[in-house]
């Protein structure tokens, strides 16, 4: 079975500063990680993700993630943090027996103070 | 969004009404899906659906029954629910539901109360 795990419910960050949201993974096989973001009364946004390659993955709105295999996790970074990044973020990885199915982490929700 | 549309946005219905959830994608998609998204819990897949072929049914109560149409349209329909079954639910879709992979888009989603 295929799993993550967000474990932090509330990640507060000072504008301009570095931000970090955590997710470690759970899966057998390679893994296909996921980062989606979700702003107040609107859908989850698709912001990254990870197939193989560079463990670095740049996305969108200035958001990376570092994918390290050995501690299985998958970070969501951004070097300087912006009032407008508060949101609820949500780490995911795919069935790993071939649908295109998504596993949800529980989010996190990430303030940004100005 | 033009990506993935929902209607209608809010749904306040009583545990006898009918009620049907909308959503329409114009990605030119094949796969969609239905989630429900309740607070302090991860995102739970209901259906999924492949070239209006539903591929998944994860063990969701009768109450909720789905239909596709076709690749744009995806409706859920409700009827008899409980209190419990408040939540936000979400539309999406992607390319296909094998190879990939692929990313979803999801809808703004229908908040539903249940009275």
């Amino acid at each position: 079975a295929q799993s993550v795990a967000q474990p932090e419910d509330q990640v507060n960050v000072a504008e301009g500063n570095p931000l970090t949201v955590k997710c470690t993974y759970s899966v057998s096989g390679n893994p296909y990680l996921f980062w989606y973001v979700q702003y107040p009364n609107r859908g989850l946004q698709f912001l990254l993700k990870y197939i193989t390659g560079d463990n670095l993955v740049k996305g969108s709105y200035g958001f990376e993630a570092e994918f390290n295999k050995s501690q299985t996790s998958f970070h969501l970074k951004k070097p300087s943090a912006l009032v407008s990044d508060s949101a609820l973020y949500f780490c995911a990885v795919r069935d790993n027996g071939g649908a295109n199915n998504l596993f949800f982490g529980t989010g996190t929700r990430l303030t940004v103070i100005p | 969004e033009t990506g993935v549309t929902q209607t209608p946005r809010h749904l306040v219905m009583g545990m006898t009404n009918k009620k049907s959830l909308k959503c329409e994608q114009h990605l030119g998609h094949n796969a969609m899906y239905w989630y429900k998204q309740s607070a302090k819990k991860p995102l739970e897949l209901m259906f999924v659906y492949s070239l209006e072929e539903r591929v998944e049914n994860n063990s969701v109560p009768s109450r909720f029954s789905p239909e596709c149409p076709n690749s744009s349209h995806l409706f859920l329909h409700l009827h008899t629910l409980q209190p419990e079954d408040s939540a936000l639910y979400l539309c999406a879709s992607s390319q296909a539901t094998s190879g990939g992979p692929w990313e979803q888009y999801f809808g703004p989603g229908t908040r539903l109360t249940v009275t």
